[in-house]
């Protein structure tokens, strides 16, 4: 079975500070990871998806296969990034299902 | 502009008292999720539709039923809702096809307070 560990429950950084939400994965074949995010008061939405291999916001992150990682990192933290990160892994074997870790809330001080 | 909308947002129930919640969709997706998020947990899938095909997950109790009427309708009942209920739930989609199986669309769920 799959499964997602993100190890912080909590990152407090100052603004222009680098931030990184580690995500970790345990599963045998080829995953499809991905990296949702809550703003206060908003619904979950797509942030990046690692197929994608693009910078959403300034976020990037690297899908580490030999590490079964896939960290998101922001060089310069910005106060708006404040918000619940979930990073998530879709299966083919499990029906592509989507399995979240157990989320990161990140809070970005002045 | 919402494109999965839930309701009510807000739902206090009595303990034993069933309850329905709804979601609706606009985007035409093939498949709609129920998950249940406990305080400071990740969602946890209860179960989804692939159109019509039902998909309970294992650990799901029998106490949590689901619905799709249509391509746009899904409802989640849960029988007899325990105080362990109390949650919030999250309804979403997704395309299911193309490549796009890990991106859903979430609405804003609905809170469930059980007395």
């Amino acid at each position: 079975a799959q499964r997602v560990t993100q190890p912080e429950k909590l990152l407090s950084v100052f603004k222009g500070a680098p931030v990184e939400l580690k995500c970790n994965y345990s599963y045998s074949g080829s995953p499809e990871l991905f990296w949702y995010v809550q703003y206060s008061r908003q619904r979950l939405q797509l942030l990046l998806r690692h197929i994608s291999r693009e910078s959403i916001k300034g976020f990037t992150a690297d899908l580490n296969k030999g590490e079964t990682s896939f960290h998101l990192k922001k060089p310069f933290a910005q106060e708006e990034d404040s918000a619940m990160y979930y990073c998530a892994l879709s299966a083919k074997a499990a029906g592509n299902k989507l399995t979240f870790g157990g989320g990161t809330r990140v809070l970005v001080k002045p | 502009d919402a494109m999965v909308i839930q309701n009510p947002r807000y739902q206090v129930t009595q303990f034993g008292k069933p309850v329905t919640l709804s979601c609706s969709q606009t985007l035409n997706h093939n498949v709609m999720y129920w998950y249940q998020q406990k305080s400071s947990q990740a969602p946890k899938l209860l179960f989804h539709y692939y159109d019509k095909d039902f998909n309970n997950e294992a650990d799901t109790p029998d106490n949590f039923q689901s619905r799709r009427p249509n391509t746009s309708f899904c409802f989640l009942d849960i029988r007899s809702p325990g105080l362990g209920d109390a949650a919030m739930y999250l309804c979403a989609t997704s395309r299911g096809t193309g490549g796009h199986t890990g991106e859903l669309f979430f609405g804003e769920g609905s809170r469930l307070t059980v007395l």
